[in-house]
C-alpha cells in the first residue's frame, strides 16, 4: 500500500514548457517534504511546506501544500535541461516517530 | 565538509552470503536511517535510530539488522542474503526527528546486487 501517490510517473518536455507534479493521499500530514534526486546520488532536500494552503516558491519552482494537509503539488515554470531528475515527496504522518512515507517519485527529463 | 559517508559504493552477493554497509556522518546528529529504493516504488524505511543504543524496525525490516554504538556511525548488516535484497540501500542522517520539518541528509547509496 502506498501512502503517498505522486503523479504522473514519468514526465518528458521541451526546455522552456511549464509543468506539474502532483503528491496525494487520503491521509492527513503534518508536513511534507520535496526532493529531488539526481543519477547515481542521494535525494536532496527542496523544501518543507507545514501549513495548509501554504505556498513557497523557489526561484522557478513553486510549491503548494492542500489546504487539507492532504495533497501538493510542485510546479515547475520554464523548465530547463537542469531540472532533469528524480522528483520525491514525502509525508509525515502524525506522531510516528522518524517516518517519513515517500512517493513513488516522478521522473523528469527536459530536452533542449 | 563529508556529510553522510556510505561504503561500498557497489557489491555483488551471492544467496546467503552475509555483510555489513557502512554509514558514517559527522554532522552529530542524533537521528539516522536506512531505506532501500527500487525501480519505481519511492524510498522505504528499513531500520532507524534516534540516538546511540537505540534502534527501531521501519517498514521493511525483515532481513536486516542494525545496531547503533556511536552517534556518527549506523551499519546495517544483511545475514543471508536473497535476491529480493537486490536494491539500492541510502543511509541518512537528521538534526531532530523528521517529522518535525528536519531535512534528510541522505548518503550517495550502495548499490547491491544478490544472485
Amino acid at each position: 500500500t502506498q501512502l503517498l501517490e505522486q503523479s504522473p510517473q514519468f514526465l518528458s518536455i521541451q526546455e522552456g514548457e511549464n509543468l506539474t507534479v502532483y503528491c496525494n493521499s487520503s491521509s492527513v500530514f503534518s508536513s511534507l517534504q520535496w526532493y529531488r534526486q539526481e543519477p547515481g546520488e542521494g535525494p536532496v532536500l527542496l523544501v518543507t511546506v507545514v501549513t495548509g494552503g501554504e505556498v513557497k516558491k523557489l526561484k522557478r519552482l513553486t510549491f503548494q501544500f492542500g489546504d487539507a494537509r492532504k495533497d501538493s503539488s510542485l510546479h515547475i515554470t520554464a523548465a530547463q535541461p537542469g531540472d532533469t531528475g528524480l522528483y520525491l515527496c514525502a509525508g509525515a504522518a502524525g506522531s510516528t516517530l522518524g517516518r517519513l512515507y515517500f512517493g513513488r517519485g516522478t521522473q523528469l527529463t527536459v530536452w533542449p | 565538509n563529508a556529510g553522510v559517508t556510505q561504503t561500498p559504493k557497489f557489491r555483488i552477493l551471492k544467496i546467503g552470503q552475509s555483510m555489513t554497509l557502512q554509514c558514517t556522518q559527522d554532522m552529530n546528529h542524533n537521528y539516522m536511517y536506512w531505506y532501500r529504493q527500487d525501480p519505481g516504488m519511492g524510498l522505504k524505511l528499513i531500520y532507524y535510530s534516534v540516538g546511540a543504543g537505540i534502534t527501531d524496525k521501519g517498514e521493511v525490516p525483515n532481513g536486516y539488522n542494525v545496531s547503533r554504538s556511536t552517534t556518527e556511525d549506523f551499519p546495517l548488516r544483511l545475514e543471508l542474503a536473497a535476491p529480493s535484497q537486490t536494491s539500492v540501500y541510502f543511509c541518512a542522517s537528521s538534526a531532530i526527528q523528521a517529522t518535525y520539518n528536519s531535512p534528510l541528509h541522505f548518503g550517495n547509496g550502495t548499490r547491491l546486487t544478490v544472485t
